[in-house]
């Protein structure tokens, strides 16, 4: 059971290049989130779907798009990367009531 | 809108000490809460969840933590720390629809010292 899978799992850019980050779940879960993990600063929320079809914005979502391609797939999208936009890219996803949200292991994303 | 401190950015145990790390939420709800461990290189593993009921809640790797309302607290405790736990550990609140929503804190970072 591979749980959350983030694909690249590195990836340098220059400014103004757009990039994709993948994720997919095969856990069967309604809810897929996004989020950036920079030093000090936790994790902070870029978008999330609670089921298929929706898409909402979270704390951070500015330069950032967002697409629920099925229940398993929910992809990150920078149209045109910044420096400010460096850093470690979380996806999680979470199943119904009571249960927590599991984690995949990142995307490192270094913007130059 | 809710949110979390981890007063402590680094903390240094030796191995085999107790430890305790301190969680401060604000929350205007009945919370869900969360503790969670990033090994370096690697995602956040739960590590223990409060939803309701018991206030002191058991997880995993001998770790535990207490929901203190009162305080606005939920602190992770272990009896006797390991050098396999230095990692980054997390707390967090959860909103909405049974902790649908999670607004983290800033993490604390534990050092062992063997």
């Amino acid at each position: 059971n591979a749980g959350v899978t983030q694909t690249p799992k590195f990836q340098v850019l220059k400014t103004g290049q757009s990039m994709t980050l993948q994720c997919a779940q095969d856990m069967n879960h309604n809810s897929m989130y996004w989020y950036r993990q920079d030093p000090g600063m936790g994790l902070r929320l870029i978008y999330y779907s609670a089921s298929e079809g929706t898409t909402d914005k979270g704390e951070v979502p500015n330069g950032y798009n967002v697409s629920r391609l099925n229940k398993r797939e929910f992809s990150l999208r920078l149209e045109s990367a910044a420096p400010s936009q460096t850093s470690v890219y979380f996806c999680a996803s979470k199943g119904a009531y009571n249960q927590p949200q599991h984690f995949g292991d990142g995307t490192r994303l270094s913007i130059l | 809108a809710q949110s979390v401190t981890q007063p402590d950015i680094h903390i240094t145990v030796s191995e085999g000490a107790s430890l305790e790390l301190r969680c401060n939420y604000s929350y205007g709800a009945t919370p869900y809460l969360f503790w969670y461990v990033q090994s370096p290189g690697q995602g956040l593993q739960l590590l223990l969840k409060y939803f309701s009921g018991d206030t002191l809640v058991q997880g995993i790797k001998g770790f535990e933590a207490e929901f203190k309302r009162s305080q606005s607290s939920f602190n992770l405790r272990k009896p006797s720390v390991h050098w396999s736990d230095a990692a980054e550990y997390f707390c967090a609140v959860g909103a909405g629809n049974a902790g649908n929503m999670l607004t983290f804190g800033g993490g604390t970072r534990l050092m062992v010292k063997p």
